[in-house]
């Protein structure tokens, strides 16, 4: 089945700093979703970006699908940014659905 | 608007025991979901609902675990007997039309296994 890797695992930024967050698929796929769960285990959907670039204050993401990987961009980092970034894709139309998710991206932003 | 609500938001039982999980969509969404997830992992689909009809319950480990959404709407889910390896945090997400639009999660509920 499809493969998603995120990279890096792990990431400790003082605040204001910016960062590049990136998710790899192994295949195509129908649509990506980027959520972000902060310490308290909430999980906040970021950006639904099968393909282009979209932005969202000091977030944007870019997905380019005929590569297969998209990025997610924090810019002037604030200790509320710091969770676990979860990659989702969408495998293509003849599977089941199902989200498939890769293993996150740890944050950590000092003060 | 109002978002996923769940409850409840902790739960510690012991191993044999049961529990159960409440999940309230946000209004008009048709889909909703069930993940579980373990700590340091990510969330692992259990059962995806289509308005009451189940899509995928692939993931469902049938003999102990059961869910039903009445009318639509509201679900329920449920874990008997319990085992240890099932705590986890149990997420509840719904989304507004078929399979996987833009996901939206509740608070989860902790489940703790003694």
């Amino acid at each position: 089945g499809i493969q998603v890797e995120q990279s890096p695992p792990d990431l400790i930024l003082q605040e204001g700093a910016n960062s590049t967050l990136r998710c790899n698929f192994s295949d195509s796929v129908n649509n990506l979703q980027w959520f972000h769960q902060n310490p308290w285990g909430q999980l906040i959907n970021l950006f639904y970006i099968p393909s282009g670039t979209k932005q969202n204050g000091r977030l944007s993401a870019t997905t380019v699908a005929t590569e297969r990987y998209s990025l997610l961009y924090i810019s002037s980092s604030q200790t509320t940014d710091s969770g676990v970034y979860f990659c989702a894709v969408e495998p293509p139309a003849y599977s089941n659905y199902q989200l498939i998710w890769g293993a996150g991206t740890k944050l950590i932003i000092k003060p | 608007e109002a978002g996923v609500a769940q409850s409840p938001r902790y739960k510690i039982i012991e191993k044999r025991q049961s529990v159960a999980f409440w999940c309230n969509p946000i209004s008009g969404h048709a889909t909703l979901y069930w993940y579980q997830q373990i700590l340091g992992q990510g969330p692992k689909l259990l059962i995806q609902f289509q308005n009451n009809g189940v899509v995928d319950d692939s993931q469902l480990p049938k003999d102990r675990f059961s869910a039903e959404r009445l009318k639509g709407v509201d679900s329920t889910l449920k874990i008997q007997p319990a085992k240890l390896e099932d705590s986890a945090v149990y997420l509840c997400a719904s989304s507004q039309r078929t399979t996987n639009e833009k996901l939206f999660f509740g608070s989860g509920t902790q489940l703790s296994v003694l």
